[in-house]
């Protein structure tokens, strides 16, 4: 089983629908996640962070955290073209100080 | 702030040449961090450091790869014999903490596009 696990994609999504990405970890004492947006040839960008169990909202992008399922979600409210990516779900393992474990990415396309 | 700086930008060289990639990290990051990045094998950490010092060097593939950090500005990663199988994307990233431990996210350098023909 794999650290952290993502749908590859591609998650098609109409223009100003929401799109919804998923993340599954499997060390249970993890305690640090993050989302990252990487666009064709560029490097990741950090958009999220997350902490607590619950929701995390800022401007159009909400991260949800559930530790006793082990997931991790983004959602993207009205998504646009300039949506169009590969989000990468990054988690800081329990054993580790500070050392990002990353899933393979979820590409999307948002289409006009 | 000029963000994470690496270079060169791209690198194209013969199987069994020395390969040199550099990294300047963000000024009071006293973390540095070397992922490379493939379509089959996603972003692995190759090695990171903390305050110069390497912490975790797991996922060194092997003995041809080496880093270094000699001061809190500047960090190299040296693959020495290059194999085509190095070909890759190498990111280098740093970042910082709070107080409590909780670690912030990284910021990514732009990357080096790794070729060895």
């Amino acid at each position: 089983q794999k650290e952290v696990e993502q749908n590859s994609g591609p998650l098609s999504v109409p223009e100003g629908a929401i799109a919804s990405l998923n993340c599954t970890y499997s060390d249970r004492g993890s305690q640090s996640f993050f989302w990252y947006r990487q666009y064709s040839g560029k490097s990741p960008e950090l958009i999220m962070s997350i902490y607590s169990n619950g929701d995390k909202e800022d401007g159009r992008f909400t991260a949800q955290l559930n530790k006793a399922s082990q997931y991790v979600s983004l959602l993207i409210r009205d998504s646009q073209p300039s949506d169009s990516a590969t989000y990468l779900c990054a988690v800081n393992p329990r054993a580790a100080v500070n050392k990002l474990t990353f899933g393979g990415g979820t590409r999307v396309l948002v289409k006009p | 702030d000029a963000g994470v700086i690496q270079s060169p930008r791209h690198e194209v060289t013969e199987m069994g040449q020395e390969v040199t990639l550099r990294c300047k990290p963000i000024s009071g990051h006293d973390y540095l961090f070397w992922y490379r990045q493939t379509m089959m094998r996603g972003l692995e950490l190759l090695i990171y450091f903390n305050n110069n010092v390497p912490i975790d060097d797991s996922g060194m593939p092997e003995d041809r790869f080496s880093a270094k950090m000699p001061n809190a500005s500047f960090s190299t990663l040296k693959i020495q014999p290059s194999e085509p199988r190095d070909s890759a994307v190498y990111f280098c990233a740093s970042s910082s903490h709070a107080g409590t431990g909780v670690p912030y996210g990284y910021t990514f350098g732009s990357g080096t596009r790794l070729t060895v023909v």
